[in-house]
């Protein structure tokens, strides 16, 4: 069966301090990859998706990025965190089975 | 473009009755429509799907949804809530079937009350 990882599950780091968020899927292979962001109380905002690797699409202008360096390997970056970075972020994956699988999420709190 | 309306940010319901949690999304093509349920600092669970065929759907939990193609509505129902389903519910619609073009509505935070 798939599953899906994110680590580390709570992360807390200083403002303009860099950003390394990683999300691995087992069990399938050249799944679609997404990283969404929750603002407290908010919705779901989609940030990067992947379709293959090293293809990245980028939905918000902000300061990350995200990288696919292989296969069922997403992950999430930043040069220089801001306040505004706070939030729970979800990666997900989709084949060809129409809906998308969540990871357990990272807790980032930018202080 | 694609949009998901979830009408109720917040629903409160005393243990054992019924709840609706609303959906209307807007569309010209067809599409495949999702709910999903958060607990607290946890990842999203799929709790059911439309995709095709019988409009009515059931999902885990003793969740249903009903699928209304004439008013562009999928509205979640479960006829007898415990504490346990305190969660945030999410409604999202797609409209390829790689699980891409994914759109979200905003969210309905259930709150079970004793």
């Amino acid at each position: 069966s798939q599953t899906i990882h994110q680590w580390p599950a709570t992360l807390v780091q200083p403002v303009g301090s860099p950003l390394s968020l990683e999300c691995t899927v087992e069990g399938t292979s050249n799944p679609n990859l997404y990283w969404y962001r929750q603002a407290a109380g908010r919705g779901l905002q989609l940030l990067f998706y992947s379709v293959g690797i090293g293809q990245i699409s980028s939905e918000v202008p902000q300061n990350l990025s995200a990288s696919r360096p292989q296969d069922r390997q997403f992950i999430l970056s930043s040069k220089k965190l801001l306040l505004s970075d706070s939030g729970f972020y979800l990666c997900a994956w989709s084949t060809g089975s129409y809906e998308q699988y969540f990871g357990p999420g990272t807790r980032l709190t930018v202080t | 473009a694609q949009s998901v309306t979830q009408l109720d940010s917040q629903v409160p319901v005393f243990e054992e009755a019924p709840v609706e949690l609303r959906c209307n999304y807007s569309s010209s093509v067809s599409v495949y429509l999702f709910w999903y349920v958060q607990y607290p600092n946890q990842g999203l669970q799929l709790l059911l799907k439309y995709l095709s065929g019988s409009t009515l759907v059931k999902g885990i939990n003793g969740f249903e949804a009903e699928f209304n193609k004439s008013q562009t509505s999928f509205h979640l129902r479960k006829p007898s809530v415990h504490i346990s389903d305190t969660a945030e519910y999410f409604c999202a619609v797609s409209d390829d079937n790689y699980g891409q073009n994914f759109v979200f509505g905003p969210g309905t935070r259930l709150s079970v009350l004793p």
